[in-house]
């Protein structure tokens, strides 16, 4: 089992290019959401997903699209990078009983951002 | 506003010693609690936490639920040096995790 891929691991962008952010799982995972991780700020939810063809935002949604087509796939889009989105980020996804939402996420090994 | 903080923030000890993290949450609907282990990548889950006083353990780790003081505790016996990572500490309200800044701990031989 893969469990859950993200890729690219790194990229670097200039200020206003766009990009998508990958994000596969093989675990028929209903739920699915992306995190940004900066130092002392945690983990911030960007936006969620509770099943195909529904999405939601987080805490931090602006600048961020996503989609959710199929059950597996979840990418991120940025939509004009701006050096405030250079972070570390995260895709999880975990079982959902419903529209319950998050139970015990598995997480992306992450990828590293940079917007110069 | 719902929070989960998590103290403290950082901790040195030693090989052998024991450790208490805390994490204290103040959140609308509380469904359950979740712990974390960080090292220099993707966190990677330890225990689920859902009714008070029932201890979950896992070799040197443990942790326990107090839903009427709000908060949970995660001991770790006689640390190694692998032990070295942030533990995060995570409550689920209603569809959304919310998540503490997490406690840095090293672990020195």
């Amino acid at each position: 089992n893969a469990g859950v891929t993200q890729t690219p691991k790194f990229q670097v962008l200039k200020t206003g290019q766009s990009m998508t952010l990958q994000c596969a799982q093989d675990m028929n995972h209903e739920y699915m959401s992306w995190y940004r991780q900066d130092p002392g700020m945690g983990l911030r939810l960007i936006h969620y997903s509770v099943g195909a063809g529904i999405t939601d935002q987080g805490e931090v949604p602006n600048g961020y699209n996503v989609s959710r087509s199929t059950t597996e796939d979840f990418p991120l889009r940025l939509l004009s990078a701006a050096p405030s989105q250079t972070s570390v980020y995260f895709c999880a996804s975990s079982y959902s009983t419903g529209t319950s939402g998050a139970n015990v996420l598995t997480f992306g090994a992450g990828s590293r951002l940079t917007v110069l | 506003e719902d929070k989960v903080v998590q103290s403290p923030l950082s901790l040195v000890v030693h090989e052998g010693d024991t450790v208490t993290l805390n994490c204290s949450y103040e959140v609308t609907n509380f469904r359950s609690l979740l712990w974390y282990k960080q090292e220099k990548k993707a966190p990677t889950f330890l225990f689920m936490l859902t009714s008070s006083g029932i201890e979950k353990k896992s070799g040197r780790l443990s942790s326990i639920l107090d839903k009427k003081e709000l908060f949970s505790i995660l001991n770790i016996t006689a640390t190694q040096t692998g032990d070295s990572a942030v533990y995060l500490c995570a409550v689920k309200v209603n569809r959304k995790l919310i998540w503490g800044l997490g406690t840095s701990l090293a672990v020195n031989p």
